[in-house]
């Protein structure tokens, strides 16, 4: 079975702080996709990262990085000098690439705030 | 180009009514997701369909609940005889293609929030 796991529901941080979301995900596939999606208040779902599972290379874009780590099944993102516009809802998500359809098994997400 | 498109971004409905949501992929999309995000089970998927059959039902949640896709594009969600758990947002997805070596992005759309009184 494939699962999803963001066990932190709800952070709140002030502006200019780092802040990392985690997520930890479960899967017997050997080739499978990770994902982090953010959902600001206007609700639509927008893509930040995909990353396959044959490349643990960290990722940075900007403010955003990644960590993923097959030893601990984890692929932590992490939002350097957070800024009020972070504030949303973060999913991550899994996605098995021969047996599932590219389904995306999302965890419960991260509702972020981050106040001025 | 245009992206995902759903319809009507909100539905209000009576408990045992029936109702249709529609979802319009990106042009040339072939692959289309139905997910429901609802307060209590997060986001959950529903449906895939590959151009116009579906592989993957095994996330609908009773069988008041369909989906067709024509003509490998614009598909329909169906919920018959709503119930008042059958309120969440749903949302629409839909990539490139999927198969084969690689992974193509799923592209999501504004969702649908249904309230079911």
């Amino acid at each position: 079975a494939q699962k999803v796991t963001q066990a932190q529901t709800e952070i709140s941080v002030v502006e200019k702080e780092d802040v990392t979301l985690d997520c930890v995900y479960e899967t017997r596939d050997t080739t499978y996709y990770l994902f982090w999606y953010k959902q600001p208040p206007s609700g639509e779902l927008v893509f930040l990262i995909r990353r396959n599972s044959f490349d643990e290379q960290n990722e940075i874009s900007g403010r955003y990085s990644w960590n993923f780590q097959k030893s601990t099944s984890s692929f932590n993102f992490t939002i350097t000098a957070s800024q009020v516009v972070d504030s949303a809802v973060y999913f991550c998500a899994l996605s098995g690439l021969y047996n599932q359809g590219g389904k995306l098994i999302f965890g419960q997400g991260t509702e972020l705030s981050v106040k001025p | 180009g245009a992206g995902v498109s759903q319809s009507p971004s909100n539905k209000v409905t009576e408990k045992g009514k029936d109702v249709e949501l529609r979802c319009d992929p990106i042009s040339g999309h072939t692959a289309l997701y139905w997910y429901r995000q609802s307060l209590g089970q997060g986001l959950e998927f529903l449906i895939y369909f590959q151009g116009n059959s579906a592989p993957d039902k095994s996330g609908l949640p009773s069988d008041r609940f369909s989906a067709e896709r024509t003509g490998g594009s614009v598909s329909t969600l169906t919920i018959q005889r709503t119930q008042q758990e059958d309120s969440a947002v749903y949302l629409c997805a839909s990539s490139l293609v999927w198969g084969g070596s690689s992974y193509n992005e799923q592209f999501f759309g504004p969702g649908t929030r249904l309230t079911v009184l």
